[in-house]
Order: structure tokens, then sequence, then C-alpha cells
């Protein structure tokens, strides 16, 4: 089983919608939680951190649920320029970090 | 602006000719970060710095190796690259002085993308 899995997609929705990415991890000793951004051909963009059980930024909501080990990403009134990769990152200690494959949405006019 | 510099954006080198990927930093953190990253696949950690210690991850091939002359700049070698070697290479940063709730956080570079023919 890999460390943090999500569905690859892709996550074909229209503009305005509201979109929802779920990420699990195995490891329980996982501390501190992120997702990153990615557009094609470009490197990770940190998105939004998670520490405690659920970060807003605008029209982004992060949550974490501990018990059943996952996050999920909640994107609403979703934008053309949201297009990209998501990254679910994982922090665990001593500089170890994990990243999932990500999960590719494509928003469409 | 602070920032995370890649040089080559591209690189292509030939089987087996060695090749050297530099990273520069000017956010002062003290942790550096090589990571590989092949297409539609997740970046994985091949070795960090901490300040000047090197940590190289278990499964990392003996074929990378990597340089830390000072804070601000790291290098990544490819003493023999296959053409599995092919890849994004994305060097990024973290500091232990951001505070309990930003060390963690991760900058990256723009990576260079090498091509092994």
């Amino acid at each position: 089983r890999k460390e943090v899995e999500q569905d690859p997609g892709p996550f074909n929705v229209p503009e305005g919608a509201t979109v929802a990415f779920n990420c699990t991890y195995s490891n329980s000793a996982s501390q501190s939680f992120f997702w990153y951004r990615q557009d094609c051909r470009k490197e990770p963009k940190l998105l939004m951190s998670v520490y405690s059980s659920g970060n807003e930024d605008g029209r982004f909501t992060a949550q974490l649920n501990r018990a059943s080990q996952y996050i999920s990403l909640l994107i609403r009134d979703s934008k053309l320029s949201d297009s990209a990769t998501y990254l679910c990152v994982l922090y665990t200690g001593g500089f170890k970090t994990i990243f999932g494959a990500g999960t590719r949405l494509f928003v469409k006019a | 602006d602070a920032m995370v510099i890649q040089n080559p954006r591209y690189q292509v080198t030939q089987f087996g000719k060695p090749v050297t990927l530099s990273c520069s930093q000017t956010l002062n953190h003290n942790v550096m970060y090589w990571y590989q990253q092949k297409s539609s696949q997740a970046p994985k950690l091949l070795f960090h710095y901490y300040d000047k210690d090197f940590n190289n991850e278990a499964d990392t091939p003996d074929n990378f190796q990597s340089r830390r002359p000072n804070t601000s700049f790291c290098f990544l070698d490819i003493r023999s690259p296959g053409l599995g070697d092919a890849a994004m290479y994305l060097c990024a940063t973290s500091s232990d002085d951001a505070g309990p709730t930003a060390r963690d956080t991760q900058y990256f570079g723009p990576g260079t993308r090498l091509t092994v023919l």
C-alpha cells in the first residue's frame, strides 16, 4: 500500500462548480499535511498547510481527519485557472516528506 | 524577491556522461532538498542537507551525489546518467527558524528537466 494515495482523476468540472479531492495516508505518525498545486511542467507551489483539523483560504478549504487518516481539499466556485494537479503532501518528521502522485483537475468554460 | 533558483532549466546529456545540476537560494534556509519527478508521478526525495549534514534516502542510487559548499548553493551530480534518469529534478528549501507551524513548509525552485540521449 502506498503511503499516500490520491485519486489520479482527471476531474473535469465546469466553471463555478464545487469539487472535492480526498487523500488517504497510512503513516499514523504524520505530523503535518499540505496541499500543493502543480501546473504542467512546473514546480509544486504551496496551496495550503493543514496543522489542526482544517484550514480555509478563500475558495479553498482543507480538512484533516486523523482518526480516519485522510485529508480533503474542497474548491468552491472553480475558475479556469484552477486547472492543475493537486498534490497531497505529508511531513512525518526528520525532514521526511512524502508526496502523493496528485489529482488532475480540468475546469472547463 | 527571495527565491530558489535552478540552473540550467533544461539539460541534455548523453548516456553515461556526468552532469551537474545547480540550485541556489536567497531565502537563507538551512535545509535543502533534491527531488526527482518523472512524468505523472510524485516527486521522490533523493536526499537533503540539514545545514552541512548530508542525509541520503535509503533507496537513492549511488549514481546520485550532492554537494553543498555553502548555505546558498547545492549541487546534484549524476555520475553516469542512464535513460531511466531522465526526469524533472526539483530543488526545495525549508527553514528551522520559520516557527513550528511553518518549518515543514518547502519552497521549490522551477526545476531542471534532464534529457538523456
